[in-house]
C-alpha cells in the first residue's frame, strides 16, 4: 500500500518561501504523478499542481508564478516551493498520488498545516 | 478560470436520500470524481469516472452524470455520512485539475 507523508516547517514568515517535502513509501515512485493540494482553514480544496517522476510539471495558472516542484527519485521524495507567501497562503498542504494526468487522487498524505505569520 | 459549482450545504434526516449536484461546462466531456472529507482528515475517494465506486466504499454511495451536471447520491443516509463532499474534474482541455467548492452534508 502506497503511503505519502508531508514534512516541512509549520510556520513561515510573509514574503519568504514555503518549502515542503512528500516522502513516498510502500510503492514505486515511478508509477504515478504527485500533486500538491491545499486547503485554507474552513475552506475548500485548491489544486496547486503536479510533478511526474521524470520531472515534468504542470501548475495551476493562478499560482504558476510562485510555484516550483521537484523530485528526488533516490530519496523517493517530491518537493514543493511556494515563494513570496502571504497570510492567504496559510493552509493544510496535502500531497496526493494519481495515475492519470488529471484523474482522481488514489493516495493522500495526512496533510501538514503551514501558517504564514510574522 | 474554470469552476465547478456545488451547493454549500445539504441536509437530510437519517434513512433519507441526499443528492449533491456539481455543475460545470467541461463536465460534458471530462470525468468527475467525488471525495468525502471528515474533520481533521484527508479526503477519501468515493466515486471515480462519474459513477464507479472504489472497493470498500458502501453501495449507498453512487454517482451519475447528465450533460454538464454530475450528482452524488447517498441512499439511506447514516449519521456517519455527515461530512464535506467535493467534486473534482478537469478543464475542457484536460490540462488542469479543478475542485468544486464543497458541500457540507448534515444529517439531522
Amino acid at each position: 500500500q502506497v503511503q505519502l507523508q508531508e514534512s516541512g516547517p509549520g510556520l513561515v514568515k510573509p514574503s519568504e518561501t514555503l518549502s515542503l517535502t512528500c516522502t513516498v513509501s510502500g510503492g514505486s515512485i515511478s508509477s504515478y504523478y504527485c500533486s500538491w493540494i491545499r486547503q485554507p482553514p474552513g475552506k475548500g480544496l485548491e489544486w496547486i499542481g503536479y510533478i511526474y517522476h521524470s520531472g515534468g510539471t504542470n501548475y495551476n495558472p493562478s499560482l504558476r508564478s510562485r510555484v516550483t516542484m521537484s523530485v528526488d527519485t533516490s530519496k523517493r521524495q517530491f518537493s514543493l516551493n511556494l515563494s513570496s507567501v502571504t497570510p492567504a497562503d496559510t493552509a493544510v498542504y496535502y500531497c496526493a498520488g494519481h495515475i492519470a494526468v488529471t484523474g482522481h487522487f488514489d493516495y493522500w498524505g495526512q496533510g501538514t498545516l503551514v501558517n504564514v505569520s510574522s | 478560470s474554470y469552476e465547478l459549482t456545488q451547493p454549500p450545504s445539504v441536509s437530510v434526516s437519517p434513512g433519507q436520500t441526499a443528492r449533491i449536484p456539481c455543475s460545470g461546462d467541461a463536465l460534458a466531456k471530462q470525468y468527475a470524481y467525488w471525495y468525502q472529507q471528515k474533520p481533521g482528515q484527508a479526503p477519501v475517494l468515493i466515486i471515480y469516472t462519474d459513477s464507479e465506486r472504489p472497493s470498500g466504499i458502501p453501495e449507498r454511495f453512487s454517482g451519475s452524470s447528465s450533460g454538464t451536471t454530475v450528482t452524488l447520491t447517498v441512499s439511506g443516509v447514516q449519521a456517519e455520512d455527515e461530512a464535506d463532499y467535493y467534486c473534482q474534474s478537469a478543464d475542457s482541455s484536460g490540462t488542469y485539475v479543478v475542485f468544486g467548492g464543497g458541500t457540507k452534508l448534515t444529517v439531522l
